[in-house]
């Protein structure tokens, strides 16, 4: 069975760094891409990135290019999104989720991590 | 950038209507056109990719259509399991998502 375990809600203040993560489980970890997603408490989703696992080939959506770092360890079979200095406007939900077919394919993001709540607060 | 534009951001519905909800693409996106449906407190789930394939599992009650700039979603008989929110997603180039189409009880 295919799965996405994301790791726990995180409390952090302005300033300071964080790395969240997704784990994936039940298929070969490095063929398939794997995105990030946000979604602002009440709000749509964006699409911020997406990393493939094998060889770390990375895109980003202009919006998040250099706001947050993607990144993976095929060892592990887990990708990670980072920051390096927290803003009270990263307060979301983030998902990660796995593209399941080839581009050609159109085949898109068939299973999705559980999200992780991010809070960032004085 | 491709901006997707979806219509209407909400809607309101009874159990067995049949329900359109439009999504256009800045530019040609071809039929890199994927439909997800979120329920509250969930993560998104994939419906529809290359604008009309169904996703394995989804009812055969959701269609998609469209080529180009112009895509639709159509429930052909709203079910209360229906009631949520739709996002359209390009992924021609990139990705981008729609502002999310609420579908509600009436």
């Amino acid at each position: 069975e295919v799965q996405l375990v994301q790791s726990g809600a995180e409390v952090k203040k302005p300033g300071e760094s964080l790395k969240i993560s997704c784990k994936g489980s039940g298929y070969s970890f490095s063929t398939f891409w794997i995105g990030w997603v946000r979604q602002v408490p009440g709000k749509g989703l964006e699409w911020m990135g997406i990393i493939y696992p094998g060889d770390s080939d990375t895109r980003y959506s202009p919006s998040f290019q250099g706001q947050v770092t993607v990144s993976a360890d095929k060892s592990s079979s887990t990708a990670y999104l980072q920051w390096s200095s927290l803003e009270a406007s990263d307060t979301a939900v983030y998902y990660c989720a796995r593209r399941g077919g080839t581009y050609s394919s159109g085949y898109d993001f068939d299973y999705w991590g559980q999200g992780t709540l991010v809070t960032v607060s004085p | 950038d491709i901006q997707m534009t979806q219509s209407p951001p909400s809607l309101s519905a009874s159990v067995g209507d049949r329900v359109t909800i439009t999504c256009r693409a800045s530019q040609n996106i071809k039929t890199f056109l994927n439909w997800y449906q979120q329920k509250p407190g969930k993560g998104p789930e994939l419906l529809v990719y290359g604008a009309s394939s169904l996703h394995s599992g989804v009812p055969s009650r959701f269609s998609g259509g469209g080529s180009g700039t112009d895509f639709t979603l159509t429930i052909s008989s709203l079910q209360p399991e229906d009631f949520a929110t739709y996002y359209c997603q390009q992924s021609y180039t990139l990705r981008t998502f729609g502002q999310g189409t609420k579908v509600e009880i009436k």
